[in-house]
């Protein structure tokens, strides 16, 4: 598609629960990123993959948060067992570029995925 | 690490020109200013870039002081689809990490 796709846009869980959210980024970004954010802060980075490979993960919480981009395209963000301080809205962003270069900074983002974790 | 000072709110009528001011004065020569916007409920969206001339697109304009320490965006007709959250990023683009910190940014208001 034209932007950057995320699902679900929205998912209920239980504390405790495993939760994955998919992000498809603009087909030939190699620059995936991984953002959260609560309600009325700014984004808060989670972790940046350049291709297949997570660049900087220095973002991500604990080691109940992991993410994947297998193929250096779709990127699956999953969270294990979750606590309700998870709930927030997780947004993903991709640009054309990575390690620096101009491109690096314009970044499209998805319109997130809203995790309430009950 | 919040390099870029914002205040919190302001408000604007329509179509007036709405100025949104940005404090970085530890930007150091490498570093652009980025402007990005999050309307209610979407993701942020890229508004400009700049380093230290002015720069003008279909958006907005955005006015770097000569010392660099701080920048003004200017949406010359604001409409009521500009109420958002607008976050003023400082960031080498060629550095080794890419990725943009966002503060808090200014919630603009735009009243009809």
């Amino acid at each position: 598609g034209a932007g950057v796709s995320q699902t679900p846009s929205n998912k209920v869980t239980e504390k405790g629960k495993y939760v994955e959210l998919r992000c498809d980024p603009i087909s030939g970004h190699t620059a995936l990123y991984w953002y959260r954010q609560s309600l009325g802060q700014g984004p808060e980075f989670l972790i940046y993959f350049q291709g297949t490979g997570a660049a900087d993960d220095s973002g991500l919480p604990n080691d109940r948060f992991f993410a994947v981009r297998p193929e250096g395209s779709v990127s699956t963000l999953k969270i294990q067992r979750t606590e309700r301080g998870d709930s927030a809205v997780y947004l993903c962003a991709s640009s054309p570029a990575g390690l620096g270069g101009w491109g690096a900074n314009v970044l499209t983002f998805g319109a997130g995925s809203r995790l309430t974790v009950l | 690490d919040a390099k870029t000072t914002q205040p919190p709110s302001m408000d604007c009528a329509e179509g007036r020109a709405a100025n949104l001011p940005c404090n970085h004065s530890t930007i150091s020569g490498n570093e652009y200013v980025y402007w990005y916007r999050q309307i209610h409920s979407q993701g942020p969206q890229y508004i400009i870039h700049g380093l230290k001339n002015n720069e003008t697109n279909e958006m907005a304009s955005l006015i770097i002081t000569e010392d660099r320490k701080s920048s003004t965006l200017i949406l010359p007709h604001a409409t009521l689809r500009d109420t958002a959250v607008y976050y003023c990023i400082v960031r080498d683009p060629t550095g080794a990490n890419s990725k943009l910190t966002f503060g808090k940014g200014i919630t603009l208001s735009v009243r009809p």
